[in-house]
This record gives C-alpha cells, structure tokens and sequence, in this order.
C-alpha cells in the first residue's frame, strides 16, 4: 500500500505570494492533519481534516487555510507569504478521528520563503 | 495548556549501549494517548512506540522501551543495543483520546558513535 504522498517536495516562494501544497493519504484513511515544522518551534499543528470538514485548527493565522477533496486527498494553502512561512509541512493521515490513533506522515514539503 | 517538553535537545550514545530520551507533558485530561517518533534524515517520520495512559504496564517494541509516569506526566524512551540506524531525531507527542489533534516536542538529535 502506497505512503502518504506530498507535492511538491520542494518549493522556493517570494514574500507576499501564495502557495499551495498538496497532501494524498494512504488508501482508506479518511482523516488528514497539517503540521509546521522549524528548527526553533518543531512541530506545530496547523489543522486537521476529516469527511471534507475542518475538525480542529491550531494557533496561526487566517493566511493559513485548508481544504479536503472527496477522495480524502488534501490541499493546504498559505497566501501573502512571510519570511517566517520558512519550514517544512507534513502532512499525516489516519484511517479515522478517533477509533485508531496511528498517525502516517508523508515526507514533506520544504518551503522557503526568499 | 497541553504542552509536551523534551529538554534535551542533544543526546549521543556509544553503538551498542542504552540511552534514555526524556519527555514531560502537562495536561488536564485523563484520558490520552502517548507516542514517540523518529525523524531520520530523509525526514520521513515514523512511529516508534505508543502508550496507552490507562495501561499501567509500559510499552515495549524491541529494543524500544518506555518509563511512563502517569503522575509526575513523564514518558521517557530507553533505547536499547543502539544501532547507527536510530540516529534521527525523536519526537515526544501527546494525543488527547477524544481529539484529532497531536501536540509535539521540540524533539532530541540522537547520534550514534561507532
């Protein structure tokens, strides 16, 4: 069975332009969540997807947004860039919310913001 | 706040000996789930092991094993016969039983010396 597959893996962005990321999940597994990663912070959760519906949401601003398609698969978007947008975002799919809690991570996709 | 603290951020161990990786984490809930993650290089993540807040028993994987203290909110990994294949870094997470949402440390670099 297929990983949880990000695209792009790597992206170079300038300041005040938009971005959109792309999460596919493992096959069957109907719950996706976002994360930041930086050097300083770690992992931050950014939201959480399941059924096409935004079920939880963490601390950043409204820049950040999300959605999910009806084959589970998920698009993150982030717009009017900063330099401190900088990180890598993984993406983790679980087969459900709560029944499992083994969460997959995809390999990332790696940002900058120049 | 849920918050999970890994306080080192650096560990090394000799190949073959043990080393522990330490977590601590501040909740209100009883109910939760614990896990540790390994993020090598490629950057892919991967479950280590998970624990069960209501199981009293620790969890074991291997060579991979847990010191959990409910009360004093410690989760502690002991890593057994290091191998130069658990040089990564680790992530201490905490999951409440009825969210989505996982909270992350700041993560421990673990080198392996030959």
């Amino acid at each position: 069975k297929a990983g949880v597959t990000q695209t792009p893996r790597y992206l170079i962005k300038t300041r005040g332009q938009q971005v959109t990321l792309s999460c596919s999940p493992i096959s069957g597994h109907r719950s996706v969540s976002w994360y930041q990663q930086t050097p300083g912070q770690g992992l931050q959760f950014l939201f959480e997807y399941f059924s096409e519906t935004q079920r939880n949401k963490g601390n950043f601003p409204g820049r950040f947004s999300g959605r999910q398609f009806s084959n589970s698969r998920s698009e993150m978007n982030v717009s009017t860039l900063e330099l401190g947008d900088s990180a890598l975002y993984l993406c983790a799919s679980r087969i459900q919310r709560s029944q499992t809690y083994e969460q997959y991570f995809g390999p990332g996709t790696r940002l900058t913001v120049t | 706040a849920q918050t999970v603290t890994q306080s080192q951020p650096e560990m090394s161990v000799q190949e073959a000996e043990t080393v522990t990786l330490s977590c601590t984490y501040d909740t209100s809930e009883s109910d939760y789930y614990l896990f540790w993650y390994k993020q090598p290089p490629s950057r892919q993540m991967i479950l280590v092991i998970r624990q069960e807040a209501y199981k009293q028993q620790n969890a074991t994987e291997n060579r991979f094993s847990v010191n959990f203290q409910k009360a004093a909110k410690s989760f502690s990994l002991k890593i057994s016969d290091s191998q130069l294949g658990d040089a990564a870094m680790y992530f201490c997470a905490y999951r409440p039983i009825y969210q989505g949402q996982f909270y992350f440390g700041t993560g421990t670099s673990l080198t392996v010396i030959p």
